[in-house]
């Protein structure tokens, strides 16, 4: 139990396009989701937080003009990047977090997306 | 300021050996994580340490948490090659809502 997905996995896209995200919870409810940045051989940074129905909650520094973040139902968050540049590349994971999951204390993990813009 | 620091950051080690990541953590909490991340992969789950004086084992790994001395071990028994990969710890600082990672540390564990 406790599955999250994500797609795409990987994903190119050009310069100045949009690229939309998508993070499922399989098998629970998530009333939390949580959305990470990786760049290579560096640590997760956390870039948001989003309830189910209200709007995210971003962290001091990420512009969320460009990084869309809904949570429209218990199952689905999506992250779009808009206008994405080079410097947007970078491996993007969800979590989850739900009371009708395995425990109320762990966030799950999705696979990641990886993001390169050319 | 709330901090999560990991050391070492890269560790190379023969298999048979044994070791220690440490992480120490910068305000009170009693929720602590441990995953485990390949090369290109997400991340997996290896302990969850809700408690002062935890302890958890699965196979080589032995992880514990000590609240009052804001720290936690990742230790390793015997290493093997399987093992290598990039271990992170992360802390739970406000009941649920946010995880704040550790920089990782880099395991090669050599043949």
């Amino acid at each position: 139990g406790a599955v999250v997905s994500q797609h795409p996995s990987w994903v190119i896209c050009k310069s100045g396009t949009s690229v939309k995200i998508e993070c499922r919870s399989l098998d629970f409810q998530a009333t939390t989701m949580f959305w990470y940045r990786q760049f290579p051989k560096q640590s997760l940074m956390l870039m948001a937080t989003s309830n189910e129905g209200s709007k995210a909650t971003y962290e001091q520094g990420v512009e969320k003009d460009k990084f869309l973040i809904n949570h429209a139902s218990l199952t689905l968050s999506t992250l779009t990047v808009t206008s994405a540049h080079p410097e947007d590349s970078s491996f993007y994971i969800c979590s989850a977090r739900g009371t009708t999951s395995g425990s109320i204390y762990e966030q799950y993990f999705g696979p990641g997306t990886r993001l390169t813009v050319t | 300021e709330l901090k999560v620091e990991q050391n070492p950051l890269f560790l190379s080690m023969q298999e048979g050996k044994n070791y220690t990541i440490y992480c120490n953590y910068s305000t009170t909490s009693d929720r602590l994580y441990w995953y485990r991340q390949d090369p290109g992969k997400s991340l997996e789950s290896l302990f969850v340490l809700l408690s002062n004086g935890a302890v958890k084992q699965e196979g080589r790994l032995m992880a514990s948490l000590d609240t009052k001395a804001r720290l936690s071990t990742l230790h390793i028994t015997a290493a093997v090659h399987d093992l290598s990969a990039t271990y992170f710890c992360a802390v739970d600082f406000d009941a649920g809502n946010m995880l704040t990672f550790g920089g990782g540390t880099r395991l090669m564990v050599k043949p």
